[in-house]
C-alpha cells in the first residue's frame, strides 16, 4: 500500500512570507504527527491530530499551526517566516493515537533565506 | 533533547562487529521506539517498547527496555554496510504519550 506522501519535497521562501506543508498518510491511518528536524535541535514534536483534532501540541509559537480533514490528510502553515525556520518537516501516519507505530514521510525541506 | 540522551553520539565500527547504542531517559518511559535514519530522509521504524524488560529482536538488530533504569539499549550483531545512518530513539513521557527524541546515533561501517 502507498506509504505517507508529503508535499512539496523542497520549498524556498524568504522571511516574512507564510508556507503550507501537505501530508496524506497512509489509507486507514487517523493519526497524523508533525515534526521538525534541524541539525542544532535534532527532531522536535510539533503537534499530533486524531480525527480531525489536535491531541498534544510541542512547544512552539503560535506561528505554526496545523489542521487534520475529515479525509485523514493534514497541513500544517507556518506563518511569518523566520531563518530558524529552515528545517526539514517530517509528518507520520498512525494507525491509533498515542503511542503506536509511526510510519514517516520522506519530508519537506524548507529553506528561510 | 536533553530529557532524551543517546550514547554515543557516532560510532565507527568495522564490518562485522558488533555494536551497541544506549538511550537514557531523565523521565519515566511509557514507551520507546528506535528508528533509522538516511541523511536528510524519512525515519525507517526498527522497534517498539513497551514493557519493562521487553526484548525485541528483527534480523540482527535486538533493542531492549529496562525500565527502571529508564534506558534502552539497541544493538547490531555482526554488522554491515547496510546498518550505516542514523539511529534515533524517540520516547512517549507522561501521560499524555508526547514524543520527545534523543539527538541520533551517526553510525559508520568500515569495510
Amino acid at each position: 500500500k502507498a506509504g505517507v506522501t508529503q508535499t512539496p519535497r523542497y520549498l524556498i521562501k524568504t522571511r516574512g512570507q507564510q508556507v503550507t506543508l501537505s501530508c496524506s498518510p497512509i489509507s486507514g491511518h487517523r493519526s497524523v504527527s508533525w515534526y521538525q528536524q534541524t541539525p542544532g535541535q535534532g527532531l522536535q514534536f510539533l503537534f499530533e491530530y486524531f480525527s480531525e483534532t489536535q491531541r498534544n501540541k510541542g512547544n512552539f509559537p503560535g506561528r505554526f499551526s496545523g489542521r487534520q480533514f475529515s479525509n485523514s490528510r493534514s497541513e500544517m502553515n507556518v506563518s511569518t517566516l523566520e531563518l530558524g525556520d529552515s528545517a526539514l518537516y517530517l509528518c507520520a501516519s498512525s494507525l491509533v493515537a498515542g503511542f503506536g507505530e509511526l510510519f514517516f514521510g520522506e519530508g519537506s525541506r524548507l529553506t528561510v533565506l | 533533547s536533553q530529557e532524551l540522551e543517546q550514547s554515543p553520539q557516532s560510532l565507527i565500527v568495522q564490518e562485522g562487529k558488533n555494536l551497541t547504542i544506549n538511550c537514557t531517559s531523565s523521565k519515566t518511559l511509557y514507551g520507546l521506539y528506535w528508528y533509522k535514519q538516511k541523511y536528510g530522509e524519512g525515519l525507517i521504524f526498527l522497534m517498539m517498547l513497551q514493557k519493562g524488560g521487553e526484548e525485541k529482536s528483527h534480523e540482527k538488530i535486538t533493542a531492549k527496555l529496562d525500565e527502571k533504569k529508564q534506558q534502552s539499549s539497541l544493538h547490531i550483531t555482526a554488522s554491515q554496510p547496510s546498518h550505516a545512518g542514523i539511529y534515533l530513539c524517540g520516547a512517549a513521557i507522561g501521560g499524555n504519550y508526547q514524543l520527545i527524541w534523543g539527538a541520533g546515533t551517526k553510525l559508520i561501517i568500515k569495510p
